[in-house]
């Protein structure tokens, strides 16, 4: 399996903030590579496929970034809405895998 | 608007199997995707379970497969899962997810649905 790695596993900041996730996979991934947030109680979101590319209807303040290995999803000015758990997941080779999560709080 | 939705027994015995439904309303589950089970344990990460395409063609986590089946019965537009010999282990929130072929992902989830393992 394709182990997925998130840093940091948590994060405090403030609204306005740029905020920066790092995920690290075991393995190349080429760009097969997806950001969800997730909010207590609720579903997981898909906010970045392909690596960088952003779903239908996502604020562009989200954006990702890498290949390969290596990548990070960017926030670029918090919202209050924004404050959530976020993981990363490969679609590269099965099983498909996801990240621990990062969890964004509110400092 | 296509819309996911899970159903099924929230309380399974262990050692008792675990039988979950996901409708697809709004639209075909024979388009061009993969259907998937999630699961999230309490205050834990995300696990896929495995896939289905409309054709029957099936993916498994490996970790999971030797207890899994998941289904499609495409007259009632519904994709399910069953997972045999449940302990303590398989409590979590069951989601269903479209895969999009088209390169999009995972782009649309049901609401999930918890399932507990206890007697």
């Amino acid at each position: 399996d394709i182990q997925m790695t998130q840093s940091p596993s948590s994060l405090s900041a403030s609204v306005g903030d740029r905020v920066t996730i790092t995920c690290r996979a075991s393995q190349g991934l080429s760009d097969y590579l997806a950001w969800f947030q997730q909010k207590p109680g609720n579903a997981p979101k898909c906010l970045i496929y392909a690596a960088s590319r952003l779903q239908s209807g996502v604020p562009s303040r989200f954006s990702g970034s890498g290949s390969g290995s290596d990548f990070t999803l960017t926030i670029s000015s918090l919202q209050p809405e924004d404050f959530a758990t976020y993981y990363c997941q490969q679609y590269n080779n099965y099983p498909y895998t996801f990240g621990q999560g990062t969890k964004l709080e509110i400092k | 608007q296509v819309q996911l939705q899970e159903s099924g027994p929230g309380l399974v015995k262990p050692s008792g199997t675990l039988s979950l439904t996901c409708d697809v309303s709004g639209g075909s589950i024979s388009n061009s995707n993969w259907w998937s089970w999630v699961r999230q344990p309490p205050g834990k990460g995300l696990e896929w379970i495995g896939e289905i395409y409309h054709t029957g063609s099936t993916n498994y986590n490996p970790s999971l497969k030797s207890r899994v089946t998941i289904s499609v019965d495409k007259s009632k537009n519904q994709f399910s899962l069953k997972l045999t010999s449940v302990t303590a282990a398989d409590t979590a929130v069951y989601y269903c997810a479209r895969f999009r072929s088209t390169g999009e992902g995972f782009d649309l989830w049901g609401q999930g649905t918890m399932v507990t393992a206890s007697s």
